[in-house]
């Protein structure tokens, strides 16, 4: 089993451009989440998807969308990319929003 | 506001010696709290659940204590080994919403 595959592992982008992160999961699990990794602010919440068909906000969601294309794909859009954004990006699943979370690797966006 | 709080400052001990993480908190009623498990690199393995009802855990080399009234958690790991070098991270999790919010972290680095 893969897991959670999370699709660019690295990424560069230029100011104002847009760009989809993907994630999916093979673990036929129902919740799904987009967090942002910053040096010294830990692991924030951008949106979550409790289960399919529903999507919320996080504790960070301004200037990203998200879309839960089916049980196993969750996908994270920026619209107009901005330096603010550069960051690390990790999409994870659970089984319910109450049990342990499993992470993908990583993606690493850097916003010139 | 909601807090939660691990030491930003490495913690270095010597193999064979039992380390010791603390997540504090404030302002929260957790249902129940996780640990996670970071390398550089890679995305958080979670390691560890415990229910506000639940004292303690144990998973091998692994325990985690859980005080609701000091508003705090104790995660040990015994025996250590420098494969255990890694940065670990608290999570909570609130009854009813069960949106996690994660700590930013406790680096533990074991010399050997």
């Amino acid at each position: 089993n893969a897991g959670v595959t999370q699709t660019p592992k690295f990424q560069v982008l230029k100011t104002g451009q847009s760009m989809t992160l993907q994630c999916a999961q093979d673990m036929n699990h129902n919740s799904m989440y987009w967090y942002r990794q910053d040096p010294g602010m830990g692991l924030r919440l951008i949106y979550y998807s409790a289960s399919e068909g529903t999507t919320d906000k996080g504790e960070v969601p301004n200037g990203y969308n998200v879309s839960r294309l089916n049980k196993r794909e969750f996908s994270l859009r920026l619209e107009s990319a901005a330096p603010s954004q550069t960051s690390v990006y990790f999409c994870a699943s659970s089984w319910e929003m109450n049990t342990e979370a499993f992470f993908g690797q990583g993606t690493r966006l850097t916003v010139v | 506001s909601q807090k939660i709080e691990q030491n930003s400052e490495a913690l270095n001990i010597q193999e064979g010696k039992t380390a010791t993480l603390t997540c504090n908190y404030t302002n929260y009623s957790p249902a129940y709290l996780q640990w996670y498990r970071q390398d550089p690199g890679r995305g958080p393995v979670f390691l560890l659940l415990i229910r506000e009802n639940e004292k303690e855990k144990r998973k091998e080399r692994l325990k985690v204590t859980f005080d609701t009234t000091l508003k705090q958690s104790l995660f040990h790991i015994t025996a250590s080994q420098p494969a255990d070098s890694a940065t670990y991270l608290c999570a909570l999790v609130p009854g009813g919403s069960y949106i996690p919010t994660f700590g930013r972290g406790t680096s533990l680095i074991v010399h050997p």
